[in-house]
């Protein structure tokens, strides 16, 4: 049963600290999806790739946001320095064909 | 900012009821999407309309697609509690060569009562 797996589920940090998260997306999959949910924004896309090849990241607050994937097996999301507003739910997902499989997401809350 | 926009944004059924969710979008789609989340938990994807395609059925899903409009509906027939969720539209689009980017609606949060 192929799933989308991420770590930490929970994470609860300090302003200012670095928080990085962690996806490994279903084998074969050619893209992957960084989301932040809040309830006030809703699912917010961050950043995408394809083929492990940033296509997008205009989601994302460039001076504090970072996303990488250093092998097809592994996308990780870093937050460097956190703020509160950070504090959400992160989702990762992947996809070859147009729907996307969704991981669990990192709950986020910066004190 | 979000694509699509969910109505109603809550909507409380008794079991054994249809519900009947609709989300409108703005711009050009290549297909459109709606997955279901459950609460502490990440989505699940339910049902792909493509623009071509009118209307698609899926168990008790029923979905329709109006391109001429720009909406959709997601039937749930013949509720149960364990359909009790958040309801998500999310439009595709190509970008980037074939690469599917979702814009996800709002949502619509769906009680259903035993």
């Amino acid at each position: 049963d192929a799933r989308v797996t991420q770590t930490p589920r929970h994470k609860v940090t300090e302003m200012g600290q670095e928080v990085t998260m962690r996806c490994q997306p279903i084998l074969g999959h050619n893209t992957v999806f960084w989301y932040r949910q809040t309830m006030m924004q809703g699912l917010e896309l961050l950043a995408y790739f394809r083929n492990r090849a940033p296509l997008d990241d205009s989601g994302m607050p460039k001076d504090r946001f970072s996303a990488e994937m250093p092998d097809a097996t592994l996308a990780t999301l870093k937050i460097q320095p956190s703020e509160p507003r950070d504090s959400a739910v992160y989702f990762c997902a992947s996809g070859l064909f147009g729907e996307q499989f969704f991981g669990p997401g990192t709950r986020l809350t910066v004190l | 900012s979000q694509q699509g926009e969910e109505d109603p944004q809550a909507l409380s059924i008794q079991e054994g009821e249809n519900a009947t969710m609709n989300c409108s979008y703005k711009t050009s789609i290549n297909n459109l999407q709606w997955y279901r989340q459950n609460s502490g938990r990440g989505l699940v994807h339910l049902i792909l309309i493509r623009s071509n395609e009118r209307e698609k059925h899926s168990g008790r899903l029923r979905v329709t697609l109006d391109t001429s409009k720009k909406s959709s509906s997601l039937l749930i027939t013949a509720s149960r509690a364990a359909d009790t969720a958040s309801y998500f539209c999310a439009t595709g689009a190509r970008y980037g060569g074939a690469t599917n980017k979702l814009i996800f609606g709002t949502g619509t949060l769906l009680a259903v009562q035993p």
